[in-house]
């Protein structure tokens, strides 16, 4: 199964918002409500950020927000801050006892 | 607080076998499965395997179907990955994450361990 679908890059600056995509099809994210995301700083392990398509963690700032739209998920950073520069990776729920990661996202916070 | 901690990461030949450990702190190992996910270097994130609470149902990538096995000690709260015919690809950190389900995101990570299969 193919990995889903995300921009290698985007950038934002300070303050304004940036929204990352990830798209698959309708046999993952176009299926399933299971749609995660996960901040990656540089030689560390991934962050949960958001799951279940828009639900956020405890201790994850409301800046950060997901959305679905058929096939594709979104995650929205709203009043971007030094600190949210790092890699963005999906995640779904991709049906057949599989889940299935997006090749990421490198946020520049300019 | 929730802490994992993966060992047994190093260099091996290609064809050859590894055993991944994690050992968990923190929280009811018992209430939750379990999984591995790796990273390639420089590559994005892949999910490896993932095993149920009891250890009765595991489930497999197909990347790695067949040479990998999950498995897990409650007594111990240990996960382990074992890893057989290992090929030059399969370089990578391997991570484990606690997971409730198989819908469920991966929700504490370990900080992971190196694997690297090379001549």
């Amino acid at each position: 199964q193919s990995a889903l679908t995300q921009p290698p890059s985007a950038s934002g600056s300070l303050g304004q918002s940036v929204t990352i995509t990830c798209t698959g099809t309708n046999s993952d994210i176009g299926r399933y409500n299971y749609v995660s995301w996960y901040q990656q700083d540089p030689g560390k392990a991934p962050r949960l950020m958001i799951h279940d398509v828009t639900q956020r963690p405890s201790g994850v700032p409301d800046r950060f927000s997901g959305s679905k739209s058929g096939n594709t998920a979104s995650l929205t950073v709203s009043g971007l801050q030094a600190e949210d520069e790092a890699d963005y990776y999906c995640s779904s729920f991709a049906g057949s006892n599989s889940v299935i990661f997006g090749g990421g996202t490198k946020l520049t916070v300019l | 607080e929730v802490q994992m901690l993966e060992s047994g990461g190093g260099l091996v030949q290609p064809g050859g076998s590894l055993r991944l450990s994690c050992a968990a702190s923190g929280f009811t190992f018992t209430n939750y499965a379990m999984g591995w996910v790796r990273q390639a270097p420089g590559r994005g994130l892949e999910w490896v395997s993932t095993i149920r609470d009891t250890g009765g149902a595991t489930y497999y990538a197909d990347s790695v179907k067949g040479r990998f096995t999950i498995s897990r000690d409650n007594s111990k709260n240990t996960l382990y990955l074992q890893m057989n015919s290992l090929r030059a690809d399969d370089t990578a950190v391997y991570y484990c994450a606690t997971v409730k389900g198989l819908v469920d995101p991966f929700e504490y990570w370990g900080q992971g361990t190196l694997v690297t299969v090379s001549s």
